[in-house]
């Protein structure tokens, strides 16, 4: 059974740039959410789709997007990026089982560098 | 105040010994308390989860949450090198789709 894959690995961009990102879920797992990692922080929720919708956000602006395939995989897009950009992207694969929605698996991680 | 505090170390600790890392939350909606562990430059790696107040073990992994006083701990029994990460607590409310609330981390190294 394949955990969270994500895509690709690293990344650098330049100011001004858009980038999109890929999260493949655990076998089973209908359920994405979006995190953002900067160096030396916790993960911050960006959002989380299901059933190929946005279903709650955090405090990120419109400039983070996100889309959900009938597959369940996702995309995490960035448009116009910023240097406060520059971080780990995690996915996050859920499923309802026992612990509800608090059981999340997460993927490796796309570093952005802008 | 952030709604989850870590004291981000490092904790250095001999090989052998329990390892005690805590949290404190200020956000009283919270429902499960969960622990995860970091490798540098890798994913987080779910550890365990508890629901409410109480104890819950796992091999050498013991978490408690103590909801009255807004506390949560990880121990780890006869620590290894293999241990040495950055340890996240986080807390979720449940019932929605919010997503968790991170701590910050506390980076543990485990002296061979």
């Amino acid at each position: 059974d394949a955990g969270v894959t994500q895509s690709p690995t690293h990344l650098i961009k330049t100011r001004g740039q858009q980038v999109t990102l890929r999260c493949s879920p655990k076998s089973g797992h209908d359920t994405v959410s979006w995190y953002q990692q900067a160096l030396g922080q916790g993960p911050q929720f960006i959002f989380q789709y299901y059933e190929e919708e946005e279903r709650q956000r955090g405090n990120f602006p419109d400039r983070f997007s996100g889309h959900q395939f009938p597959n369940y995989s996702s995309e995490l897009n960035v448009n116009a990026l910023l240097l406060g950009d520059s971080a780990l992207y995690l996915c996050a694969s859920i499923t309802d089982g026992p612990g509800g929605l608090a059981e999340q698996y997460f993927g490796p991680g796309t570093r952005l560098t802008v | 105040q952030k709604e989850v505090e870590q004291d981000p170390g490092p904790l250095s600790v001999p090989e052998g010994a329990i390892v005690s890392l805590n949290c404190t939350y200020s956000n009283s909606a919270f429902q499960y308390f969960m622990w995860y562990r970091q490798y540098s430059r890798k994913g987080p790696e779910l550890l365990m989860y508890t629901y409410s107040s109480g104890n819950k073990e796992d091999g050498r992994f013991t978490a408690q949450v103590d909801k009255s006083s807004k506390y949560i701990s990880l121990f780890i029994r006869d620590s290894q090198p293999s241990d040495s990460a950055t340890y996240l607590c986080a807390g979720y409310s449940g019932g929605g789709a919010d997503g968790l609330t991170f701590g910050k981390g506390t980076h543990l190294i485990i002296q061979p």
